[in-house]
């Protein structure tokens, strides 16, 4: 079965550097959530969109920024990256139906501020 | 205010021996859902159970049960005759409709078993 894919896998960057985060939901979800979680961190909840739309925010930073496309692809990107930005970003999708019938999480993106 | 907590940072547990692993949540939600994670060191989370508010059965899977208790707000894990394979941290986790379907982790246990 398809799986929620997240791209880059790994991904390292400099500081004040700016990196775009890719999630791709399993086909038909309509709502994709963002997750941070740093070292020895449990994730903590960013931002969800629900049909293309900004639905629910967490605690995301005024630097990064979210999209849902067309396509209900999601993109986080985030700039002037600072070394306290180095985590573990996970997206989720879910589908129409809501938690009953699914929720997915990625393999996560890892992301290195050097 | 931490709507999940695992007060078990870290367990070692020696291979063959029974563990269980503590979640106490709270929400004000009536309809809300409950999971557990295993996050492996290579990163993933690793999806083990989902139950949601209004099924308080328990259930047993292979060497994984879950006791999902309402009147204490707990919804615990036990492995029995653990194995090496089972180190790993684990997160409880709580949804809820109200608040969007965002997921609320606790802070997770580790787990490793020795051999």
């Amino acid at each position: 079965a398809a799986g929620v894919i997240q791209s880059p896998r790994h991904l390292i960057k400099e500081k004040r550097e700016t990196a775009t985060l890719k999630c791709y939901p399993i086909p038909r979800h309509d709502t994709v959530y963002w997750y941070q979680q740093g070292p020895g961190q449990d994730p903590q909840f960013l931002i969800s969109f629900y049909e293309k739309m900004q639905s629910d925010k967490g605690s995301i930073p005024d630097r990064f920024s979210a999209q849902q496309f067309s396509d209900y692809h999601s993109e986080l990107n985030m700039s002037s990256l600072e070394l306290g930005d180095s985590a573990l970003y996970f997206c989720a999708s879910s589908s129409p139906g809501g938690l009953k019938d699914g929720y997915t999480f990625g393999s996560g993106t890892r992301l290195t501020v050097v | 205010a931490q709507k999940v907590t695992q007060a078990q940072t870290e367990i070692s547990v020696v291979e063959k021996e029974d563990v269980t692993l503590d979640c106490v949540y709270e929400t004000r939600d009536t309809t809300y859902y409950l999971f557990w994670y295993k996050q492996p060191p290579s990163g993933e989370l690793v999806f083990l159970i989902r139950r949601n508010s209004f099924d308080e059965q328990n259930e047993i899977s292979g060497r994984y049960s879950w006791n999902f208790q309402k009147s204490t707000s707990s919804f615990n894990f036990t492995i029995t005759a653990s194995q090496v394979v089972d180190s790993a941290v684990y997160f409880c986790a709580l949804s809820e409709t109200f608040t969007g379907n965002q997921f609320y982790f606790g802070t997770g246990t580790s787990l490793t078993v020795i051999p």
